[in-house]
Formats: structure tokens, sequence, C-alpha cells
């Protein structure tokens, strides 16, 4: 029973473009929502977050939009850069401080 | 400052070994987790410590599983009698936390486990 739902295992981006990587939760009362990036061989790199009470946080290129009556999140990132090419983790928060993780989205962005 | 630390970065064990992995946090982080990723999948909550408090083992799959936190500090994830299964990534994490407050989570590398 997955509570965090990451549909997409990969996206291919222009360079340049937009990259929008999505993620459903099924749980109302997550109250804290993170995004990870993960290169090979290394650990999570946190991103950016949004808690349960705002709908938008903006960080440079990053932005991530929550629709909690959808239980939707998603991160958008423009203008994609190669290096953006990783592996994106949604995770959820509910319940002390231990994290939920998705499935992760391969995002290549292509020159 | 130094992030968290893992060690050893990849270990090979037959099956029915014992395997301790270590992991050094950031210091003044006063949580610790451990999750792991097997492949092709996401990662998987294991343990969860938080000062004195007693741990949350709510995630830890089977009782050949256990974990400890020495002084506040270090940790070591013992998994006894290791099964292939157990394979995977084991990714240690720290935070800073106070109650009602969010904290990010800064992951180390992680240990590589493979289980022959």
């Amino acid at each position: 029973d997955q509570q965090v739902k990451q549909n997409s295992p990969s996206l291919s981006v222009q360079e340049g473009r937009i990259s929008i990587l999505n993620c459903d939760y099924t749980n109302s009362m997550f109250d804290y929502f993170l995004w990870y990036k993960k290169y090979p061989a290394e650990g999570p790199t946190f991103l950016i977050s949004i808690s349960s009470i705002k709908d938008k946080n903006e960080d440079g290129r990053f932005t991530v939009f929550l629709n909690k009556s959808a239980k939707h999140l998603s991160l958008h990132i423009v203008p994609s850069q190669p290096g953006d090419s990783a592996v994106y983790f949604c995770a959820v928060r509910g319940g002390g401080n231990k994290l939920t993780f998705g499935t992760g989205t391969q995002l290549k962005v292509e020159l | 400052g130094a992030g968290v630390s893992q060690s050893p970065s990849n270990k090979v064990t037959e099956k029915g070994k014992d395997v301790e992995l270590r992991c050094d946090p950031i210091s003044g982080h006063t949580a610790l987790y451990w999750y792991r990723q097997s492949l092709g999948q996401g990662l998987e909550f294991l343990i969860y410590f938080q000062g004195n408090s007693a741990p949350d083992k709510s995630g830890l799959p089977s009782d050949r599983f256990s974990a400890e936190r020495t002084g506040g500090s270090v940790s070591t994830l013992t998994i006894q009698r290791t099964q292939q299964e157990d394979s995977a990534v084991y990714l240690c994490a720290s935070s800073l936390y106070t109650s009602g407050a969010a904290y990010e989570q800064y992951f180390g590398p992680g240990t590589r486990l493979t289980v022959t």
C-alpha cells in the first residue's frame, strides 16, 4: 500500500525547457512535503520543501506546488539544465519526523 | 562543515553472516534516521532516533535488524543472519529537531550491501 506515488519512472526534457515532476499521496494528514535529488552513488540531497499551509514555494529555478484537495505535489524546474539530470524523490512527513518517500523519477535533460 | 558519513561504502557478505553498518551524523544534529533503498524502489524508513527518547523502530522489517545510537552521536545498524533480500543501499540521515518544527534531513552517501 503505497502512500506516496511517483507514477512516471522517467522524464526526458530539452535543455532550457520546463521539467515537471509529479507526486501523489494518499493521507490528508501529511503536513510537510519535500523534494530530494539523487545522483548515482550519492545520498539524496534536499532540494525544496513546502508546508501544508501553503500552496506554492519558490527557490530560484525550482518551484513546488501543493494541491491539497487533489493530494498532489509537483516540482517545476525552469529552465532545465543538464546538471539537473538525476533521480528526484518526493517525500512526505506525517506523525513524528520520519519521511515516506516515493519511488523516484529519473530526469534526463538533453542538450 | 562535515556532512553525514557512512562506513563501509560497500559490503559484500555471505548469506547467514552478521553485518554492522556505521553512521556518523552531522555534529549537533539530534535526530538520526536509517533508510534503505532496494533496487528499483524508493527509500524505505527503518528506524529513527531523537535525543534521549525511545527510538521509533516501526520500519524495521524483522527482528534480525537492530540499531543503536551511542552517546547521542554515532549509530550502528546491525543485520543478523543476513538474507539475500537484505541486499540494498542503506542510507543514514540526520537533522536538527525541535517539537513542532520540520527540519530537512541530510543524507550520507550510503552503504551498498550485497548478500551472496
